[in-house]
């Protein structure tokens, strides 16, 4: 099992450009979320989902959409970057009735 | 609503001290506790966890008791390492997963 994977590693944008940073898991866990890790503030959670189809906003929601096509995906996308975007970000699954969180190793973006 | 609280750090120790880095919480109900590491450059890893009160997780010599009586997580080693040395998150598990802020922790040789 690779586990949860990230891609890219590394992203620069400019104020303005879209992206969309990957998430997979090949464990078959229902639920996936994604946080962003800033200094100081620990983990936040920006949007999360319980299951293909299903998803629902987190703390931080804004400026960021999500989608959950197929249970493996769950895709994050910046429409309009801006540098309060700048951060790192986590992708993360988990089977639906248990509390144990799987981290993909992150993506750090900034955005100039 | 539901919170955790660590303490700031870095915390700076020298090889084979002992380690305490302090969780509290804030919570309605009865959520599960964790403890999570984060290597440089590395994501998360779930380090240790405790679903009910006084529980006791340990893993690689790290420990951690839920105390419902104080709201706390405290992590605990008896010996650090150097390959110790990372960030620490306390995190607690109601409907979402919340985390603390993060202690570094540094240990020198």
């Amino acid at each position: 099992n690779a586990g949860v994977t990230q891609t890219p590693k590394f992203q620069v944008l400019k104020t303005g450009q879209s992206m969309t940073l990957q998430c997979a898991q090949d464990m078959n866990h229902e639920y996936m979320s994604w946080y962003r890790q800033d200094p100081g503030m620990g983990l936040r959670l920006i949007h999360y989902s319980v299951g293909a189809g299903i998803t629902d906003q987190g703390e931080v929601p804004n400026g960021y959409n999500v989608s959950r096509s197929t249970t493996e995906d769950f895709p994050l996308r910046l429409l309009s970057a801006a540098p309060s975007q700048t951060s790192v970000y986590f992708c993360a699954s988990r089977r639906q009735g248990t509390d144990t969180q799987y981290f993909g190793p992150g993506t750090r973006l900034t955005v100039l | 609503g539901n919170s955790v609280t660590q303490m700031e750090g870095p915390v700076t120790l020298s090889e084979e001290a002992f380690l305490t880095i302090n969780c509290t919480y804030t919570a309605t109900g009865y959520p599960s506790l964790f403890w999570y590491v984060q290597y440089p450059g590395e994501g998360l890893q779930l380090l240790l966890k405790a679903t009910k009160a006084d529980d006791k997780g340990s893993n690689k010599g790290f420990e951690a008791t839920y105390r419902k009586e104080t709201t706390s997580f405290h992590l605990e080693k008896g010996s650090v390492q150097v390959s110790d040395s990372a960030v620490y998150f306390c995190a607690l598990s109601a409907d979402k997963l919340i985390f603390g802020t993060g202690t570094r922790l540094q240990v020198f040789p």
